[in-house]
């Protein structure tokens, strides 16, 4: 069974661009969240998605957003980038909300 | 608000000596307790979970974790390492009031294994 598929898996973008990620989650769940990594804040949930619904969503700013798709695949964007959303980025699947998260190999953005 | 502290940040063993990460959460209703582990350039990979039941889960690789409610503990121990468990430890919890799978995250403990 393939697992939680990140794209692209590396991205350097400009200060003031704006980024989009795609998820596929695990095939059968309908359950897909994001994450953000970096060194100083460590792991931020961002939102989460059941059935093409935000259904959870984490403290951060509008310029972040998400939608999932009727086959449960996501993608987050981000809109006038800056350097500190240089981070990678987690998307985790599972069969429904409070199950078990199974992550994506993660997509790692830079902003220069 | 929940939150989930790991009592150091880097913990340095020598193969087979016994590995603890120590983990506690903050919140007056247990919550869904989960340990993970991420190597270098890589995802998450769950070691083991906490939902209801017995309080000794046992996980993969031979990890496994107590939960101590009147600690508010999740402490996670192997009896022998091995120089392939050298990677980053989060411990994360989520809320079973809510619906929704939204972990909380540690900062996470890197743990080095020397030969």
């Amino acid at each position: 069974k393939a697992g939680v598929t990140q794209t692209p898996r590396y991205l350097i973008k400009t200060r003031g661009q704006q980024v989009t990620l795609s998820c596929s989650p695990i095939s059968g769940h309908r359950s897909v969240s994001w994450y953000q990594q970096t060194p100083g804040q460590g792991l931020q949930f961002l939102f989460e998605y059941f059935s093409e619904t935000q259904r959870n969503k984490g403290n951060f700013p509008g310029r972040f957003s998400g939608r999932q798709f009727s086959n449960s695949r996501s993608e987050m964007n981000v809109s006038t980038l800056e350097l500190g959303d240089s981070a990678l980025y987690l998307c985790a699947s599972s069969l429904w909300p409070n199950t078990e998260a199974f992550f994506g190999q993660g997509t790692r953005l830079t902003v220069v | 608000a929940q939150s989930v502290t790991q009592l150091g940040s880097h913990v340095s063993v020598s193969e087979g000596a016994l590995v603890l990460l120590r983990c506690n959460y903050s919140s007056s209703v247990p919550p869904y307790l989960f340990w993970y582990v991420q190597y270098p350039n890589q995802g998450l990979q769950l070691l083991l979970k906490y939902t209801t039941g017995a309080t000794l889960v046992k996980g993969i690789n031979g990890f496994e974790a107590e939960f101590k409610k009147s600690e508010t503990s999740f402490h996670l121990t192997k009896p022998s390492a091995h120089m392939s468990d050298a990677a980053e430890y989060f411990c994360a919890v989520s809320d079973r009031s809510q619906a929704g799978t939204a972990l909380i995250f540690g900062k996470g403990t890197t743990l080095s294994v020397s030969s």
